[in-house]
């Protein structure tokens, strides 16, 4: 079946750069997703992947896919404060968008003064 | 991206009640799915709503205890029937977004069960 692993929490420091990872088990994933959950709010999309792409950037967001591995990273360069929220990654299937997502348990990202 | 809002916002029900969570987008959209969220824990898909024909519903979740209705392209509703405390979480909607491969999430209802 599906799955989709995360480290629970990462801590850095405010202007060091943050990676967060994900493994997931499904080979026929065809897009892996980045939201992000400030506390009380609801998911915001931050980035997304097409399985045939090992990467994208955006802005401060590098998104790294090594498909053979089954590992996805997102980077947060310049780490700011603003930053500190959950962390989800997802994956859908063959069906893409027409199908739901299976999300990972989601990273805690703890910024350091 | 698709503007999606939700209703209510948050709710304190009695167990054994049931409560209806509307979701209502701003453009009509072919896919939309309902979540629901544990407290500290991640997401997990209940079902799609189709429009036309009844929900496909994720291994353990049922259409009677999950009724779903979606009567148009920008609507859907969820209930939540005979309420338990385990039911106690938040219940977001989502919705494919124009470029097809996205999905956007509405901003969530907070259910609480006493």
């Amino acid at each position: 079946g599906e799955d989709v692993e995360q480290s629970l929490f990462l801590s850095v420091r405010e202007g060091d750069s943050s990676v967060i990872n994900c493994t997931y088990t499904d080979s026929s994933s065809t897009y892996l997703y980045w939201y992000k959950q400030e506390p009380g709010a609801g998911l915001q999309l931050l980035t997304y992947i097409f399985s045939n792409m090992d990467m994208k950037q955006d802005q401060r967001l590098t998104v790294l896919l090594n498909k053979k591995d089954k590992h996805l990273s997102l980077r947060i360069a310049d780490t700011q404060t603003g930053d500190s929220a959950i962390y989800f990654c997802a994956e859908v299937g063959s069906g893409g968008g027409a199908d739901g997502l299976t999300f990972g348990k989601g990273t805690h990202l703890i910024i350091q003064p | 991206s698709a503007v999606i809002s939700q209703k209510p916002s948050r709710d304190i029900c009695q167990r054994g009640t049931s409560l209806t969570i509307q979701c209502q987008v701003d453009s009509q959209v072919t896919m939309m799915f309902w979540y629901r969220q544990q407290p500290g824990q991640s997401l997990t898909l209940i079902a799609t709503a189709n429009q036309g024909s009844e929900a496909t519903y994720e291994s353990g979740f049922v259409i009677d205890k999950f009724p779903i209705s979606r009567p148009n392209l920008t609507f859907s509703t969820l209930t939540v029937s005979n309420m338990s405390p385990e039911d106690s979480s938040i219940y977001l909607c989502s919705v494919e977004g124009m470029v097809g491969s996205e999905q956007f999430f509405g901003p969530g209802t907070r259910l609480t069960v006493l």
